[in-house]
This record gives structure tokens, sequence and C-alpha cells, in this order.
């Protein structure tokens, strides 16, 4: 079955980076993209970018432009997303997410907590 | 300040029907399909209802969706302790060519 395991929880001062991985099993990677989204803390859901396993073709939501970098690695089926100049803004859970294009998020990782502090 | 509008909380009692409505505009809802994910808490989205009113295998039919012009809606019949949870309602944006989410609705099953 379709499967995406994230890395752990990070914690992170003002003006560093982070890099989340998503490790996919269970289904043909290049076939598919992933998404990125995140969730801060009792809020809702906020898109971020996606990645083509395929192309390696990118698309990002404005507010992340010049700090946002998505990649993927077919040869171990996993995609990355690194986020820059963090702030108390970026604390957030994290999910990569699969799709075949436009249509929907059909398999969720299990998140990653990202929590920016001094 | 979600793209798409749902209202915050909806609440039942066991056995009834609730609705949950997700409102858009004609880049998104309007010129696309809604989904809905259901999260547990504690736990990460799941895919509930796609393409407007498709359920994956493994969803009960008590979980409907349709979409009438720039608004869907969520239905849940047959209410149950279990369906405790915040329902997300998205739609892809033609104009960003990406993904739009209401802020969710937190469902109370009183």
């Amino acid at each position: 079955q379709v499967h995406l395991m994230q890395s752990g929880a990070e914690v992170k001062k003002p003006g560093a980076s982070v890099k989340v991985s998503c490790k996919a099993s269970g289904y043909t990677f290049t076939n598919y993209y992933i998404t990125w989204v995140r969730q801060a803390p009792g809020q809702g859901l906020e898109w971020m970018g996606w990645i083509s396993a395929y192309t390696g073709h990118t698309n990002q939501a404005q507010k992340f432009q010049g700090r946002l970098t998505m990649t993927t690695d077919s040869s171990t089926t996993t995609a990355s997303m690194e986020l820059r100049s963090l702030t108390s803004d970026d604390t957030a859970v994290y999910y990569c997410a699969r799709s075949d294009g436009s249509s929907d998020l059909d398999s969720w990782g299990q998140g990653t907590l990202v929590t920016v502090s001094s | 300040q979600s793209v798409l509008t749902q209202p915050p909380s909806a609440s039942g009692t066991p056995g009834q029907r609730v609705t949950i409505s997700c409102s858009g505009s004609s880049s998104n809802i309007g010129s696309d399909t809604v989904t809905w994910y259901q999260q547990l808490p504690g736990t990460a989205p799941k895919l509930l209802i796609y393409r407007n009113d498709q359920r994956p295998s493994g969803v009960p039919d008590r979980f409907s969706g349709s979409k009438p012009g720039t608004s869907a809606s969520l239905a849940i019949s047959g209410l149950q302790s279990e369906d405790e949870a915040v329902y997300h309602c998205a739609a892809w944006d033609d104009s960003l060519n990406g993904w739009v989410f209401g802020g969710g609705t937190k469902l109370t099953v009183l």
C-alpha cells in the first residue's frame, strides 16, 4: 500500500533553515507529484508547493518564493522540502502528500513538527 | 485567512444529519472539483470525498458531497462519535496553479 514516511520533529532558531524529507513506498514514485502542505497550531491547511517526481518541475505559493526549495530523488524515492530564513510564523506541522496532478491528495505523510524559537 | 470559506464549527447528536459548507470563487470551486479531507485529532488529513461526490474505498456511504456552482457541501448522515474531527475542503485554483483550502470545520458530536 502507499506509504509516505516523513523525517522527525525539528527545533530551529529564527533565521535558520529546515529540511524535511518524505520517503515514498508502495507505488511507482515517478508517476506522481508530491505536494507540501503545512498547518500552523490551531489553523487550517496551507498549500506550499508541488513537485513532479518525473520531471522535477515545481510550482510554489507566492508567499514562499525565494525561501522554499523542493526536490525529489528517484533513486531513493524520497522527496524533500527546505525552507530558509525561518521565523516564528513558520512554526507548524509540515505534510507531504501524493497526487497525480491537479486531482486530490490521496495519501499523506504523518507530518513533521517544525518549531521555530529563540 | 483561507481562500475557501467554511464555518469554524458544527455539531450534532448521534444519528443526526449534519452538513458543512465550503464557498469559493470562479477560479477554484467554480472551475474545478472539490475535495474533502477528514482530520482526526492528532493525525494527518485523510481523503474523504474527491471529485465533488466520490468516496474512496473504505469511506462509509454516510458521507456524501455535492457542488452546486461556486460552493460545495459535505453531508454526514447517521452521525457517530467517531466522526468527531476537523473537516477541510480543498480545490485546485487555476490562477495559482495549486491548491486552496478552507479553514477547516471542527465537528463535535454531542
